[in-house]
C-alpha cells in the first residue's frame, strides 16, 4: 500500500551545525504533512506542520520544506542542540483524519 | 499544544488476562481518536480509529475482537487487549484529533509486557 518512508536511518550531526532530516511520500492525494519528535518512551510530540499548497513553512529553529513534483519532504533544524537527539517521524494525513507514519530517522548530536 | 494523557504508562500482565488502556483528552475534545502499536525501533502503526458513539474502524491485519476499543465520549477512548499473549508486548499510543487535516495531539504511551 502506499506509505510515506525515509531516506535516513540515522543521522549525526555537531552541536551548533544545522540538520537535515528527508522524508518521500507516495500518496499523491495527501495534502496535509507533519513532523513529529519522539524520545525514548515517549510519545511524538508535534514539531511542525505544512499545507500542500504551501512549499516552505518555518517555525522556531525549523523549517519544513515540501516538494509535490518529488513528493519529498524535509524537517531543517538550525544550530541543532544535545536536546534534539530523538527519532523524527514524517507523517501524511490521508483522507482527513488518519495520520500515516513513515519510518524514522535518529538523529544523533554529538557535543 | 493540546493535552492527551494516557493510563497506566506501563503494564504487566500475565498470558491469558485483558488489559485495559484509558486515553483522554484533558482540555480539548477529541472527534477522533486513534490508536498506534509501536515496536522496538520501528514506526508507529495504525490500528484503528473510533468516532465518539460509533465503532472504531480497523486497519487491516488487526483483529477487532482482541483489541477493543470504546470511544464513550468526546474526552475517553479506551482499550482493551484481550486474552493478551507475549507477542502482544508493545507500546501502545493514543492520539486525539479535534478536526480533520489538523495535527493530532499523542499520549505518552503505555508499555504493555505480557509475560
Amino acid at each position: 500500500g502506499e506509505s510515506v518512508g525515509l531516506h535516513l536511518p540515522t543521522l549525526s550531526v555537531q552541536e551548533g551545525d544545522n540538520s537535515i532530516i528527508n522524508c518521500a511520500y507516495s500518496n499523491s492525494a495527501s495534502d496535509y504533512f507533519i513532523w513529529y519528535k519522539q524520545e525514548s518512551g515517549k510519545g511524538p510530540q508535534f514539531i511542525i506542520d505544512i499545507r500542500s499548497n504551501m512549499d516552505k513553512r518555518q517555525g522556531q529553529r525549523v523549517t519544513v520544506l515540501l516538494n509535490k513534483t518529488v513528493k519529498h519532504l524535509s524537517l531543517q533544524i538550525a544550530a541543532t542542540q544535545p536536546g534534539d537527539s530523538a527519532v523524527y517521524f514524517c507523517a501524511e494525513n490521508t483522507g482527513g483524519f488518519k495520520t500515516i507514519f513513515g519510518a524514522g530517522t535518529r538523529l544523533f548530536v554529538k557535543a | 499544544g493540546a493535552v492527551v494523557s494516557q493510563h497506566p504508562s506501563w503494564v504487566i500482565c500475565k498470558s491469558g488476562t485483558s488489559v485495559k488502556i484509558e486515553c483522554r483528552s484533558l482540555d480539548f475534545q477529541a472527534t477522533t481518536m486513534f490508536w498506534y502499536r509501536q515496536f522496538p525501533k520501528q514506526s508507529l502503526m495504525l490500528m484503528a480509529t473510533s468516532n465518539e458513539g460509533s465503532k472504531a474502524t480497523y486497519e487491516q491485519g488487526v483483529e477487532k475482537d482482541k483489541f477493543l476499543i470504546n470511544h464513550a465520549s468526546l474526552t475517553l477512548s479506551t482499550l482493551t487487549v484481550t486474552s493478551a499473549h507475549p507477542e502482544d508486548s508493545s507500546f501502545y499510543i493514543c492520539s486525539g484529533k479535534q478536526q480533520r487535516n489538523t495535527e493530532a495531539f499523542f499520549g505518552q504511551g503505555t508499555r504493555l509486557t505480557v509475560v
